[in-house]
Protein backbone atom coordinates (compact mmCIF):
# COMPACT_ATOMS: atom_id res chain seq x y z
CA UNK A 1 0.00 0.00 0.00
CA UNK A 2 2.41 2.72 -0.95
CA UNK A 3 1.04 6.02 -1.82
CA UNK A 4 0.68 7.51 -4.81
CA UNK A 5 2.89 9.52 -6.71
CA UNK A 6 1.95 13.63 -6.52
CA UNK A 7 4.35 16.70 -7.26
CA UNK A 8 4.95 18.13 -3.55
CA UNK A 9 3.58 21.65 -5.48
CA UNK A 10 2.35 23.08 -8.77
CA UNK A 11 1.52 27.28 -9.27
CA UNK A 12 0.00 29.19 -11.51
CA UNK A 13 -1.14 32.84 -12.59
CA UNK A 14 -5.72 33.75 -12.05
CA UNK A 15 -6.61 32.50 -15.25
CA UNK A 16 -4.52 30.05 -16.09
CA UNK A 17 -4.61 26.14 -16.62
CA UNK A 18 -2.47 23.47 -13.94
CA UNK A 19 -2.59 20.14 -14.33
CA UNK A 20 -1.30 17.75 -11.39
CA UNK A 21 -0.53 14.42 -11.96
CA UNK A 22 -1.12 11.16 -9.97
CA UNK A 23 1.45 7.88 -10.60
CA UNK A 24 0.36 4.72 -8.89
CA UNK A 25 1.09 1.11 -10.24
CA UNK A 26 -1.60 -1.59 -12.25
CA UNK A 27 -2.62 -2.83 -9.13
CA UNK A 28 -4.55 0.54 -7.97
CA UNK A 29 -4.73 3.20 -11.13
CA UNK A 30 -4.02 1.50 -13.52
CA UNK A 31 -6.25 -1.53 -12.81
CA UNK A 32 -9.43 0.33 -12.00
CA UNK A 33 -11.33 3.55 -13.26
CA UNK A 34 -12.04 4.36 -9.76
CA UNK A 35 -9.77 7.46 -9.38
CA UNK A 36 -11.04 10.22 -7.08
CA UNK A 37 -9.75 13.76 -6.02
CA UNK A 38 -10.10 15.71 -2.70
CA UNK A 39 -9.41 19.58 -2.25
CA UNK A 40 -8.45 20.47 1.41
CA UNK A 41 -8.71 24.06 2.68
CA UNK A 42 -6.16 24.55 6.02
CA UNK A 43 -7.78 23.18 9.02
CA UNK A 44 -10.73 22.04 7.02
CA UNK A 45 -12.20 18.48 6.01
CA UNK A 46 -11.21 17.21 2.34
CA UNK A 47 -13.64 17.95 -0.30
CA UNK A 48 -14.54 15.57 -2.93
CA UNK A 49 -14.46 17.51 -6.74
CA UNK A 50 -13.83 14.29 -8.58
CA UNK A 51 -14.65 10.65 -8.87
CA UNK A 52 -14.55 7.69 -10.92
CA UNK A 53 -11.34 9.62 -12.83
CA UNK A 54 -13.76 12.10 -14.63
CA UNK A 55 -16.95 12.88 -12.91
CA UNK A 56 -18.06 15.90 -11.39
CA UNK A 57 -20.39 15.99 -7.83
CA UNK A 58 -22.98 17.98 -8.06
CA UNK A 59 -22.09 21.43 -6.93
CA UNK A 60 -18.30 21.12 -7.82
CA UNK A 61 -17.28 23.56 -10.58
CA UNK A 62 -16.44 22.18 -14.15
CA UNK A 63 -13.24 24.01 -13.74
CA UNK A 64 -11.93 20.78 -12.82
CA UNK A 65 -11.35 18.01 -14.65
CA UNK A 66 -9.67 14.78 -14.65
CA UNK A 67 -8.50 11.96 -16.55
CA UNK A 68 -6.31 8.94 -16.44
CA UNK A 69 -3.79 7.55 -18.72
CA UNK A 70 -2.12 4.11 -17.80
CA UNK A 71 -0.99 3.93 -14.51
CA UNK A 72 -1.13 7.67 -14.22
CA UNK A 73 -4.12 9.81 -13.08
CA UNK A 74 -4.17 13.74 -13.63
CA UNK A 75 -6.63 16.46 -12.48
CA UNK A 76 -6.70 19.88 -14.40
CA UNK A 77 -8.01 23.17 -12.83
CA UNK A 78 -8.90 25.17 -15.55
CA UNK A 79 -9.49 29.39 -15.27
CA UNK A 80 -7.48 29.32 -11.95
CA UNK A 81 -8.39 31.58 -8.95
CA UNK A 82 -7.73 32.86 -5.44
CA UNK A 83 -10.29 30.61 -4.11
CA UNK A 84 -8.12 26.82 -5.57
CA UNK A 85 -5.41 27.59 -3.33
CA UNK A 86 -5.64 24.56 -1.61
CA UNK A 87 -4.08 21.15 -1.21
CA UNK A 88 -5.01 18.50 -3.41
CA UNK A 89 -5.19 14.47 -3.16
CA UNK A 90 -6.05 12.03 -5.76
CA UNK A 91 -7.02 8.66 -4.25
CA UNK A 92 -7.17 5.24 -6.18
CA UNK A 93 -9.20 1.70 -5.56
CA UNK A 94 -6.70 -0.95 -5.03
CA UNK A 95 -9.19 -3.93 -4.58
CA UNK A 96 -10.60 -3.79 -0.99
CA UNK A 97 -8.50 -0.92 0.28
CA UNK A 98 -7.53 2.61 -1.14
CA UNK A 99 -4.49 4.12 -1.17
CA UNK A 100 -4.25 8.26 -1.48
CA UNK A 101 -1.34 10.53 -2.64
CA UNK A 102 1.35 12.20 -1.85
CA UNK A 103 -0.23 15.54 -1.74
CA UNK A 104 0.02 18.66 -3.96
CA UNK A 105 -0.40 22.08 -2.94
CA UNK A 106 -1.23 24.45 -5.48
CA UNK A 107 -0.33 28.44 -5.24
CA UNK A 108 -2.00 31.01 -6.76
CA UNK A 109 0.65 33.32 -7.67
CA UNK B 1 -28.40 17.51 4.78
CA UNK B 2 -25.48 15.00 5.35
CA UNK B 3 -23.57 15.02 8.75
CA UNK B 4 -20.75 13.41 10.35
CA UNK B 5 -20.36 13.99 13.70
CA UNK B 6 -16.89 12.47 15.33
CA UNK B 7 -15.88 12.34 18.96
CA UNK B 8 -13.71 10.25 21.08
CA UNK B 9 -10.69 12.21 20.19
CA UNK B 10 -8.05 12.64 23.33
CA UNK B 11 -4.24 12.28 24.48
CA UNK B 12 -3.28 8.80 25.30
CA UNK B 13 -0.16 6.74 26.37
CA UNK B 14 1.44 4.21 23.86
CA UNK B 15 -0.01 0.97 24.44
CA UNK B 16 -3.19 1.88 25.42
CA UNK B 17 -6.62 2.09 23.54
CA UNK B 18 -9.44 4.40 22.51
CA UNK B 19 -12.55 4.24 20.89
CA UNK B 20 -13.84 6.76 17.97
CA UNK B 21 -17.50 7.53 17.11
CA UNK B 22 -19.00 8.80 14.30
CA UNK B 23 -22.52 9.93 14.42
CA UNK B 24 -24.54 10.30 10.95
CA UNK B 25 -27.55 11.73 9.90
CA UNK B 26 -29.34 12.95 7.20
CA UNK B 27 -28.95 9.49 4.65
CA UNK B 28 -29.84 6.28 5.20
CA UNK B 29 -27.09 5.15 7.30
CA UNK B 30 -27.69 1.04 6.09
CA UNK B 31 -27.17 1.96 2.52
CA UNK B 32 -23.85 2.84 2.11
CA UNK B 33 -20.50 2.19 3.02
CA UNK B 34 -18.70 4.43 5.44
CA UNK B 35 -14.85 4.67 5.76
CA UNK B 36 -12.14 6.05 8.37
CA UNK B 37 -9.36 7.82 7.20
CA UNK B 38 -6.88 9.80 9.14
CA UNK B 39 -3.90 12.49 8.76
CA UNK B 40 -1.01 12.96 10.75
CA UNK B 41 0.16 16.26 11.88
CA UNK B 42 1.56 18.29 8.26
CA UNK B 43 0.85 14.99 6.34
CA UNK B 44 -1.14 13.76 3.60
CA UNK B 45 -4.42 11.80 4.05
CA UNK B 46 -4.37 7.50 4.84
CA UNK B 47 -7.07 5.44 4.09
CA UNK B 48 -7.34 3.22 7.50
CA UNK B 49 -10.35 1.19 7.11
CA UNK B 50 -14.23 0.47 5.54
CA UNK B 51 -17.18 -1.59 6.60
CA UNK B 52 -19.53 -2.37 3.12
CA UNK B 53 -22.58 -1.03 3.39
CA UNK B 54 -24.08 -4.48 4.52
CA UNK B 55 -21.66 -4.63 7.49
CA UNK B 56 -20.59 -7.96 5.77
CA UNK B 57 -17.26 -7.13 4.26
CA UNK B 58 -14.51 -4.89 6.82
CA UNK B 59 -11.28 -4.22 4.90
CA UNK B 60 -8.08 -2.41 6.61
CA UNK B 61 -5.10 -0.92 5.77
CA UNK B 62 -1.74 -2.75 6.52
CA UNK B 63 -0.21 0.07 9.41
CA UNK B 64 -3.68 -1.01 11.37
CA UNK B 65 -4.96 -3.94 10.78
CA UNK B 66 -4.63 -6.39 14.40
CA UNK B 67 -5.03 -3.35 16.18
CA UNK B 68 -8.23 -1.29 14.99
CA UNK B 69 -11.67 -2.67 14.67
CA UNK B 70 -14.35 -1.02 12.83
CA UNK B 71 -18.04 -1.38 13.58
CA UNK B 72 -21.13 0.50 13.53
CA UNK B 73 -24.62 0.26 14.97
CA UNK B 74 -27.52 0.87 12.94
CA UNK B 75 -30.07 1.68 15.57
CA UNK B 76 -27.74 4.65 16.53
CA UNK B 77 -26.60 5.85 12.77
CA UNK B 78 -23.44 5.60 14.38
CA UNK B 79 -20.04 4.16 12.94
CA UNK B 80 -17.18 3.24 15.47
CA UNK B 81 -13.47 2.65 15.59
CA UNK B 82 -11.96 0.93 18.08
CA UNK B 83 -8.10 1.31 18.47
CA UNK B 84 -5.93 -0.98 20.66
CA UNK B 85 -2.11 -0.95 21.24
CA UNK B 86 -1.95 2.44 20.08
CA UNK B 87 1.50 3.97 18.55
CA UNK B 88 2.83 7.33 18.48
CA UNK B 89 2.96 7.42 14.79
CA UNK B 90 -0.84 6.64 15.22
CA UNK B 91 -1.23 10.02 16.10
CA UNK B 92 -3.71 12.02 13.49
CA UNK B 93 -6.33 13.51 12.64
CA UNK B 94 -9.39 10.79 12.14
CA UNK B 95 -11.90 11.36 9.66
CA UNK B 96 -15.11 9.72 8.99
CA UNK B 97 -16.29 9.57 5.69
CA UNK B 98 -19.10 8.18 3.96
CA UNK B 99 -19.03 6.48 0.39
CA UNK B 100 -21.03 7.36 -2.70
CA UNK B 101 -22.68 5.47 -5.14
CA UNK B 102 -19.36 4.02 -6.47
CA UNK B 103 -16.49 2.23 -5.32
CA UNK B 104 -14.58 3.96 -2.68
CA UNK B 105 -14.75 7.26 -3.17
CA UNK B 106 -16.05 9.48 -0.49
CA UNK B 107 -18.57 11.93 -0.89
CA UNK B 108 -19.09 13.47 3.09
CA UNK B 109 -16.29 13.64 5.32
CA UNK B 110 -16.54 14.88 8.84
CA UNK B 111 -14.57 17.74 10.94
CA UNK B 112 -12.32 14.84 12.59
CA UNK B 113 -11.62 14.15 15.83
CA UNK B 114 -7.74 14.45 17.21
CA UNK B 115 -6.10 11.47 18.26
CA UNK B 116 -2.67 12.08 20.41
CA UNK B 117 -0.47 9.06 21.45
CA UNK B 118 2.45 9.83 23.75
CA UNK B 119 4.30 9.26 27.05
Amino acid sequence: QSALTQPASVSGSPGQSITISCTGTSSDVGGYDYVSWYQQHPGKAPKLIIYDVNKWPSGVSNRFSGSKSGNTASLTISGLQAEDEADYYCCSYAGSNSVFGTGTKVTVL
Amino acid sequence: QVQLVESGGGVVQPGTSLRLSCAASGFTFSAYGMHWVRQAPGKGLEWVAVMSYDGSNKYYADSVRGRFTISRDISKNTLYLQMNSLRVEDTAMYYCAKEGFGVFYFDYWGQGTLVTVSS
